[in-house]
């Protein structure tokens, strides 16, 4: 079966650190890739999507970028952090376009900036 | 206007009770529908997937209106268990995104 893997759980980082958050899925073969952040008491705002290796789409312009160097990897960075980049990052993964088929969440990453 | 727009609630209901929560979406090429549930400070996770013959899984029941451009979630016999944010999620046809409802908060009360 497919399971995902997405860590660190939680993460405090400085004003102006730097950021990598790493996602993992297992068990499925070329999945699409997503990367959202969740602000508090906010709905789920989509950051990127990758539908092959080395393949980035960017849905909303900031500081933060995304890679896909492997075909079952994602990572998301930023070379320097903003208060306004705290929330909960959630990677998920579906199969296929035209598929009918649903997103899968991993346990997400709850980021607070100092 | 918002791609998927949900009541944000939140519905209080006690328990045993039967409860509806309706999406609507504007999109009418949306081509995948799903209801996600998310209890707080976790991520969603899948309630079910949404046809258009409407389809039902133990207490829950969905439902697909492509004329009006809306799906439904009914919840019978509410559980305290089942209190937690239910999102409404679009996936349009040939697209890999998939559209989220900010989500519609459900509290059973004993």
């Amino acid at each position: 079966s497919q399971t995902i893997h997405q860590w660190p759980a939680t993460l405090v980082q400085p004003v102006g650190s730097p950021l990598s958050l790493e996602c993992t899925v297992e068990g499925t073969s070329n999945p699409n890739l997503y990367w959202y952040r969740q602000a508090a008491g906010r709905g789920l705002q989509l950051l990127f999507y990758s539908v092959g290796i080395g393949q980035i789409s960017s849905e909303v312009p900031q500081n933060l970028s995304a890679s896909r160097p492997q075909d079952r990897q994602f990572i998301l960075s930023s070379k320097k952090l903003l208060l306004s980049d705290s929330g909960f990052y959630l990677c998920a993964w579906s199969v296929g376009v035209y598929s009918n088929q649903p997103q899968h969440f991993g346990d997400g990453t709850r980021l607070s900036i100092l | 206007r918002k791609e998927v727009e949900q009541d944000p609630g939140p519905f209080n209901v006690p328990e045993g009770a039967t409860v509806a929560f309706n999406c609507t979406y504007s999109n009418s090429a949306s081509q995948s529908f799903f209801w996600y549930r998310q209890d707080c400070r976790k991520e969603p996770k899948l309630l079910m997937s949404v046809y258009s013959s409407g389809n039902e899984d133990g207490r829950f029941t969905a439902q697909l209106n492509r004329a009006s451009q809306y799906i439904s979630l009914l919840i019978r016999d509410s559980k305290l268990s089942d209190s937690a944010t239910y999102l409404c999620v679009v996936n349009p046809a040939g697209t890999y995104k998939y559209i989220f409802g900010t989500g519609t908060r459900l509290k059973v009360l004993a």
